[in-house]
Order: structure tokens, then C-alpha cells, then sequence
């Protein structure tokens, strides 16, 4: 079944303890995103990736990093979370390199609270 | 800078009627209009997309229209059921790799 996983889904932690949330397509897309949806802000773009090794800031990239060693993962890493990174985080992917202009693809969410 | 907005924000309606949500854009310079539907726990499921050539596009009892011209597009659900309750939300790109997104209409279909 084509699909995109996180994981964790549900993760709760302290502030400054280091996290990383997994995501995974095997639909060997070439675009994959991150994005966090906050009551009231929506849905922002957090980091993305063109291709394996080729990663760009989106709207809301402080506190964040990504990694892109292979097509299909693309983990999002909190160095040091804080309680204003609690948030519902949905990883996508899409078929071409202008990922946007195609079809998008998301995994489950994953809804982190940091204490 | 684009901005997109949905109205309503929710909208309940009995079982089997038809209905329409409302998604504006400031910028008429779109590439496509995509539609999802997000369901507690499921994620973002893609609806259907729009190119910005085109005026329609139709999945079942679903029908997205889009005129660039007015800075709209509408999601047309006829005969609703139960199972059509979700967030329903748009989004445009504003370049090759970013999307923005409405903040969604919460749809609660009453049986």
C-alpha cells in the first residue's frame, strides 16, 4: 500500500530533551515536507526537501532540522524543544521535484506536546 | 504575499443536502488550487487539484471550481452523507516547492 508513516504519533516530552520524528513514503517520491498545524494559524511549512542531500527552509524552520540521506525518509529533529513546538506535525511527499505543482501525499500526524 | 481564506470556518447541515465551501486567494497568479479533506487521527487526504488552466474539476459527488479572476474557488458537495464530515481545506502554491494553506471548514453532516 503507497503510503507516508510517522512515527511516533503521540509524543509528549520536557523542554530541551532532543526528539526526532520519523517520516517514511514508499512511493519513491522525490519532494518531501514538513508542516505543523496550530489552532487558529493553520497549517505552516517547517522544512522541505527537493531530493536526497537537497533540503530548503519553509515559513517556520527556527528550532528545526532535517536530514535527507535517503529518498524515503525525511526525520524532523528538535534539538532542544520547547513548549511553543507543541503542535500536530504532518509530513508529505509528492511525486515530482516542483512538489506543489502535484499531487500531495500525508502521513498520520504526529501530535507532540512539550511540557 | 498570497493569503488564502476559507468561509465558514463550520457549517452543519442535515443529511442529503448540497452545499458549497468558499475558498478565496489575493494573488489571481496561481499555478493550481488543491482541495484536501483532514480527518482527526487520518491526515490530509488531496481531493482534487486545479490547474490553473482549468475552470472544474469533478471526483464523484465532489466538483472544485476555480476563476482566477475573482480570487475564488468553490467546493461543491451534492448530496451529503454522514461520512462527508471532516475539515476541508485549500491551498496554493507560491512557488515551485511551498504551499499556502486556508485555515479549513469544519463540515458536521447531520444524520
Amino acid at each position: 500500500e503507497a503510503q507516508v508513516t510517522q512515527n511516533p504519533r503521540y509524543l509528549i516530552t520536557v523542554t530541551g530533551k532532543k526528539l526526532t520524528v520519523t517520516c517514511s513514503q514508499n512511493m519513491n517520491h522525490e519532494y518531501m515536507s514538513w508542516y505543523r498545524q496550530d489552532p487558529g494559524l493553520g497549517l505552516r511549512q517547517i522544512y522541505y526537501s527537493m531530493n536526497v542531500e537537497v533540503t530548503d527552509k519553509g515559513d517556520v524552520p527556527e528550532g528545526y532540522k532535517v536530514s535527507r540521506k535517503e529518498k524515503r525518509n525525511f526525520p524532523l529533529i528538535l534539538e532542544s524543544p520547547s513548549p511553543n513546538q507543541t503542535s500536530l506535525y504532518f509530513c508529505a511527499s509528492s511525486p515530482r521535484l516542483a512538489g506543489v505543482a502535484y499531487e500531495q501525499y500525508f502521513g498520520p500526524g504526529t501530535r507532540l506536546t512539550v511540557t | 504575499k498570497q493569503e488564502v481564506t476559507q468561509i465558514p470556518a463550520a457549517l452543519s447541515v442535515p443529511e442529503g443536502e448540497n452545499l458549497v465551501l468558499n475558498c478565496s486567494f489575493t494573488d489571481s497568479a496561481i499555478y493550481n488550487l488543491q482541495w484536501f479533506r483532514q480527518d482527526p487521527g487520518k491526515g490530509l487526504t488531496s481531493l482534487l487539484l486545479i490547474q490553473s488552466s482549468q475552470r472544474e474539476q469533478t471526483s464523484g459527488r465532489l466538483n472544485a471550481s476555480l476563476d482566477k479572476s475573482s480570487g475564488r474557488s468553490t467546493l461543491y458537495i451534492a448530496a451529503s452523507q454522514p461520512g462527508d464530515s471532516a475539515t476541508y481545506l485549500c491551498a496554493v502554491p507560491y512557488s515551485n516547492y511551498q504551499l499556502i494553506w486556508g485555515a479549513g471548514t469544519k463540515l458536521i453532516i447531520k444524520p
